[in-house]
């Protein structure tokens, strides 16, 4: 069955870029779209943006200037990049798939990043 | 953006008890909805998707109704295994949305 795995610092400074990779194993990257999705420290869930496979992105415009997903096909990876980060934000960032219809179906166990000097 | 707003934040319930959480939307979302639990320290789990489909593998126990602008969740008969927290999303219009949560505690 298809799984999701995040990968990347656990620590970044503030202003400075923050970079995940979400690595999908059992089944191919090159259908359906693949998200990150944050949860600060008590609080609730943000949707950060979507990739599909041909490249095509869409981001929430709370973060659209900051945020770039990208996706490497041949090593069935996709990553996220946060620019100038700051404390704020600081959360556990999920990547996950999702299925259209059936929303966000499949979803990795989630890496926590902090934003500290 | 399309405000979710869930009710309540926090429900206490025993085992054996019907629950029900309500979902509601700032703007008619049609049934582009979706639940998800989420225990400590772990990933949310879908439960439920377009509003009413119970997705493969989730007790039927949970089941989901609405459409438009007000949507619920209801579990059954709560067993120890469902004490957790529950998200509505809503991802009828971007960008994609979700209620702030309701934590089912004993």
């Amino acid at each position: 069955q298809v799984q999701l795995q995040e990968s990347g610092p656990g620590l970044v400074k503030p202003s400075e870029t923050l970079s995940l990779t979400c690595t999908v194993s059992g089944g191919s990257i090159s259908t359906y779209y693949w998200s990150w999705i944050r949860q600060p420290p008590g609080k609730g869930l943000e949707w950060i943006g979507y990739i599909y496979y041909s490249g095509s992105t869409n981001y929430n415009p709370s973060l659209k200037s900051r945020v770039t997903i990208s996706i490497d096909t041949s090593k069935n990876q996709f990553s996220l990049e946060l620019s100038s980060v700051t404390a704020a934000d600081t959360a556990v960032f999920y990547c996950a798939r999702y299925k259209g219809l059936n929303a966000f179906d499949i979803w990795g166990q989630g890496t926590m990043v902090t934003v500290s000097s | 953006d399309i405000q979710m707003t869930q009710s309540p934040s926090t429900l206490s319930a025993s085992v054996g008890d019907r629950v029900t959480i309500t979902c509601r939307a700032s703007q008619s979302i049609s049934s582009w909805l979706a639940w998800y639990e989420q225990k400590p320290g772990k990933a949310p789990k879908l439960l439920i998707y377009k509003a009413s489909s119970l997705e493969s593998g989730v007790p039927s126990r949970f089941s989901g109704s609405g459409s438009g602008t007000e949507f619920t969740l209801t579990i059954s008969s709560l067993q120890p295994d469902d004490f957790a927290t529950y998200y509505c999303q809503q991802y009828n219009s971007y960008p994609w949305t979700f209620g702030q949560g309701t934590k089912v505690e004993i």
